[in-house]
């Protein structure tokens, strides 16, 4: 019953840094995205991946690259980390597209210092 | 600039009343309309949605309605119990795109 597990839970990264968050789900869903949340914000979409070898950007992409290694994994990198992106980092995955259930992981709860 | 908007940060309601959440959107080709439910330290999950086609869906205590020709939707919650005190995100869909509100805290008071 696993579900998304997003890994790390959280993390601390000086200005400059770079680190990957990993997401993976196991119920064999085809589009999988990635959400940051901020106070008073909602959560706001930065990149998704509609199937399999597909990716595009979202509303906030601006610093972050994604990678889609294969159907269960979607990844989420941060090539130099600015304290902007201090942040709790959502991964979600649904069968097809936004009209189905979406599930989340647990969230990342980033801090740049 | 935000899309979808729940104005309200904060809702406390008495066990046993009912809840009312509220949510006004901007863009007209949101095709479905999803609510999710937040506790502390989890992701949302998924609560209850409707199409863009109907004005209203039930499930068990919890009934959303939609009113196109006012962009707006709401959440009911009848009859009100201490385990839904949490955060209510509002969502919308269009191509891929799920757009949420800044959510509405609701406290079940005893």
């Amino acid at each position: 019953n696993a579900g998304v597990t997003q890994t790390p839970k959280f993390q601390v990264l000086k200005t400059g840094q770079s680190m990957t968050l990993q997401c993976a789900q196991d119920m064999n869903h085809n589009s999988m995205y990635w959400y940051r949340q901020d106070p008073g914000m909602g959560l706001r979409l930065i990149y998704y991946s509609a199937s399999e070898g597909t990716t595009d950007k979202g509303e906030v992409p601006n610093g972050y690259n994604v990678s889609r290694l294969n159907k269960r994994e979607f990844s989420l990198r941060l090539e130099s980390a600015a304290p902007s992106q201090t942040s709790v980092y959502f991964c979600a995955s649904s069968a097809v597209g936004t009209n189905t259930e979406a599930f989340f992981g647990q969230g990342t709860r980033l801090t740049v210092v | 600039d935000q899309q979808v908007k729940q104005n309200s940060p904060s809702l406390s309601v008495q066990e046993g009343r009912i809840s009312i959440l509220n949510c006004d959107y901007t863009n007209s080709m949101f095709d479905y309309f999803l609510w999710y439910k937040k506790y502390p330290a989890e992701g949302p999950t998924f609560l209850i949605s409707i199409s863009s086609i109907k004005d209203k869906n039930e499930d068990g205590r919890f009934t959303v309605f939609l009113n196109k020709s006012a962009k707006h939707l709401s959440l009911h919650i009848v009859p009100s119990q201490p385990g839904d005190s949490a955060v209510y995100f509002c969502a919308a869909s269009y191509d891929y795109k799920l757009s949420f509100g800044a959510g509405t805290t609701v406290t079940v008071r005893a």
